[in-house]
């Protein structure tokens, strides 16, 4: 069967430090891969896809980027880590275009 | 541009009340529609995929149904255990990216 993981579930950083969220998918092979940001109360706001290993496309211009090393890999990553990077990032997986499957999420903290 | 607008914002139910959650759409060639719940600090679980106007599904207390602009999520003698957020998400054709509503909050009191 299919899963993700996403991890770490928490993670409390200061200003300026860098960043690394990871997520796996097991059980199937060449999956569209999402990360996403959701604020307290406000929707889903895409930041990165990938349709493949090597493609990543940005969605907002900010201070993160995103990787795909492997095919069922997805990490999300900082340099410097602002204040405004704080919330609940959400990785997901998609497999022909049909419906998504998430992770359970991190919950960031910029302090 | 595909565009999802969910109704209302937030929702308040007695146990047993019955109800609906609306999800209005506009997206060229719709390939799939989604229902998603979602758990306070939690990623959203998939409930539904419908694909065509008059395709109905359901899973326990949950109907979900569709037209040509809308889906609606039929909620029937809801627990306090249904409280969760309830998203909404079309995939457009030709598009790897499917575009959510801002989902509606549902409370059920005991």
């Amino acid at each position: 069967s299919q899963t993700i993981h996403q991890w770490p579930a928490t993670l409390v950083q200061p200003v300026g430090s860098p960043l690394s969220l990871e997520c796996t998918v097991e059980g199937t092979s060449n999956p569209n891969l999402y990360w996403y940001r959701q604020a307290a109360g406000r929707g889903l706001q895409l930041l990165f896809y990938s349709v493949g290993i090597g493609q990543i496309s940005s969605e907002v211009p900010q201070n993160l980027s995103a990787s795909r090393p492997q095919d069922r890999q997805f990490i999300l990553s900082s340099k410097k880590l602002l204040l405004s990077d704080s919330g609940f990032y959400l990785c997901a997986y998609r497999v022909m275009n049909t419906e998504a499957f998430f992770g359970q999420g991190t919950r960031l903290t910029v302090v | 541009e595909d565009q999802v607008t969910q109704s209302p914002e937030a929702l308040r139910l007695q146990e047993g009340e019955s109800s609906s959650l609306n999800c209005s759409y506009t997206v060229s060639g719709l390939r799939g529609l989604f229902w998603y719940r979602q758990d306070p600090g939690k990623g959203p679980e998939f409930l539904f995929t419908l694909y065509s106007a008059g395709e109905e599904k359901e899973k326990e207390r949950l109907k979900a149904t569709l037209t040509k602009k809308e889906s609606f999520l039929h909620i029937t003698a809801p627990k306090p255990e249904d409280s969760a957020t309830y998203l909404c998400a079309v995939q457009a054709g030709g598009s790897y990216i499917p575009t959510f509503g801002r989902g509606t909050s549902l409370i059920v009191h005991p």
